[in-house]
């Protein structure tokens, strides 16, 4: 079964600082992986998927297949991007999304 | 509609009660979902509708839980003999069929006393 790891629920860095939100995930097939961010009192948003190799945000996550990660980075941290982070796993025939537990980022001024 | 509704937003309950929770997807977004977030913890998959397909029913957590859509519409979930633990929040969202990019809703407070 397919399973989402995010070891941190708490993360506080400084503005400016470089931040890395991490991932892991199990599953057997060929995955696909997104970052959705919920900011406060806003609903579930879609960040980025590792499919487009965008950057949203300044934030980019690059699939590491070997070490089965989606680590979730920005080299400058901004105070609005305070929110939580969830990295979530596309699979299955009903291409249902499992998602880690989520992270609570907090840049300080 | 122009995004997914959810309604009620807050509900409180008594615990042994019924509740039933509506989701109003996206006009034209063939696949809908609902999803539960518990305290502290991540998305919890419940059900899956696709068209007119039968429903995948297999993340709903006990028989006391059901969920209905007709066709592309309105979807409600129903919380019968309701429990403590059923507290959460209640998560739909939906989707245009074959684009794995979800919206979702705000989502239902579920608050059971």
């Amino acid at each position: 079964a397919q399973r989402v790891t995010q070891p941190e629920k708490l993360l506080s860095v400084f503005k400016g600082a470089p931040v890395e939100l991490k991932c892991n995930y199990s599953y057997s097939g060929s995955p696909e992986l997104f970052w959705y961010v919920q900011y406060s009192r806003q609903r579930l948003q879609l960040l980025l998927r590792h499919i487009s190799r965008e950057s949203i945000k300044g934030f980019t996550a690059d699939l590491n297949k070997g070490e089965t990660s989606f680590h979730l980075k920005k080299p400058f941290a901004q105070e609005e991007d305070s929110a939580m982070y969830y990295c979530a796993l596309l699979s299955g025939s009903a291409r249902q999304l499992t998602f880690g537990s989520g992270t609570q980022l907090t840049v300080l001024p | 509609g122009a995004g997914v509704s959810q309604s009620p937003s807050n509900k409180v309950t008594e615990k042994g009660k019924d509740v039933e929770l509506r989701c109003d997807p996206i006009s034209g977004h063939t696949a809908l979902y609902w999803y539960r977030q518990r305290l502290g913890q991540g998305l919890e998959f419940l059900i899956y509708f696709q068209g007119n397909s039968a429903p995948d029913k297999s993340g709903l957590p006990s028989d006391r839980f059901s969920a209905e859509r007709t066709g592309e519409s309105v979807s409600t979930l129903t919380i019968q003999r309701t429990q403590q633990e059923d507290s959460a929040v209640y998560l739909c969202a939906s989707r245009v069929g074959g684009n794995y990019g979800y919206t979702f809703g705000s989502g239902t407070r579920l608050t059971v006393v």
